[in-house]
């Protein structure tokens, strides 16, 4: 079935960008989501892209799709300590009543 | 807009007691899906209910989990008997029919001694 993959960590220093990577296995996925998961707070959604795009930005924001080679990956310029979160890869089930499926997520470190 | 409701945001219960967790999904929204969430396990789909009904269960790990959904505004996920393993925080999210964009609550964090 499918299956999405995270690194579980990644640091950065305040004021670099941030790059957090996720790959899937099902090629007809149509909807990929990042979610930021903040502590002691719920999932809320980030940001998307469409199957048929290569990228979207969105202010800070870089959403890349290689679709080729099913990966996803989220920009995040100008890193800022309240970016420290956790950051969750997840893709559409097709045919499967509107589910997704979700990676393990990042942790986001910020070192000063 | 208030969103996802859930309550309790922390239960701390003996093993053996039952715990009752319940979610108040966004007002207009079709889907409900409740989530566990642990270190171990990251985040597993324990059931979801489409227009009240449940459409897949067989994330639920055991006969003591059950959740009801008795009207579009309402649902509770019960664990009887509660058992230590159970501990984890517990997610409720909703979306509007036809989208995979899922809207979560704050949560609630189970502890079981």
């Amino acid at each position: 079935g499918e299956d999405v993959e995270q690194s579980l960590f990644l640091s950065v220093r305040e004021g670099d960008s941030s790059v957090i990577n996720c790959t899937y296995t099902d090629s007809s996925s149509t909807y990929l989501y990042w979610y930021k998961q903040e502590p002691g707070a719920g999932l809320q959604l980030l940001t998307y892209i469409f199957s048929n795009m290569d990228m979207k930005q969105d202010q800070r924001l870089t959403v890349l799709l290689n679709k080729k080679d099913k990966h996803l990956s989220l920009r995040i310029a100008d890193t800022q300590t309240g970016d420290s979160a956790i950051y969750f890869c997840a893709v559409d089930i097709p045919d499967s009543n509107y589910q997704l499926i979700w990676g393990a997520g990042t942790k986001l470190i910020i070192k000063p | 807009d208030a969103g996802v409701i859930q309550s309790p945001r922390h239960e701390v219960t003996e093993m053996g007691q039952e715990v009752t967790l319940r979610c108040k999904p966004i007002s207009g929204h079709n889907s409900l899906f409740w989530y566990r969430q642990t270190m171990m396990r990251g985040l597993e789909l324990l059931i979801y209910f489409n227009n009240n009904v449940p459409i897949d269960d067989s994330g639920m790990p055991e006969d003591r989990f059950s959740a009801k959904m008795p009207n579009a505004s309402f649902s509770t996920l019960k664990i009887q008997p509660s058992e230590p393993r159970d501990s984890a925080v517990y997610f409720c999210a909703s979306s509007l029919q036809g989208s995979y964009e899922q809207y979560f609550g704050p949560g609630t964090r189970l502890t079981v001694t």
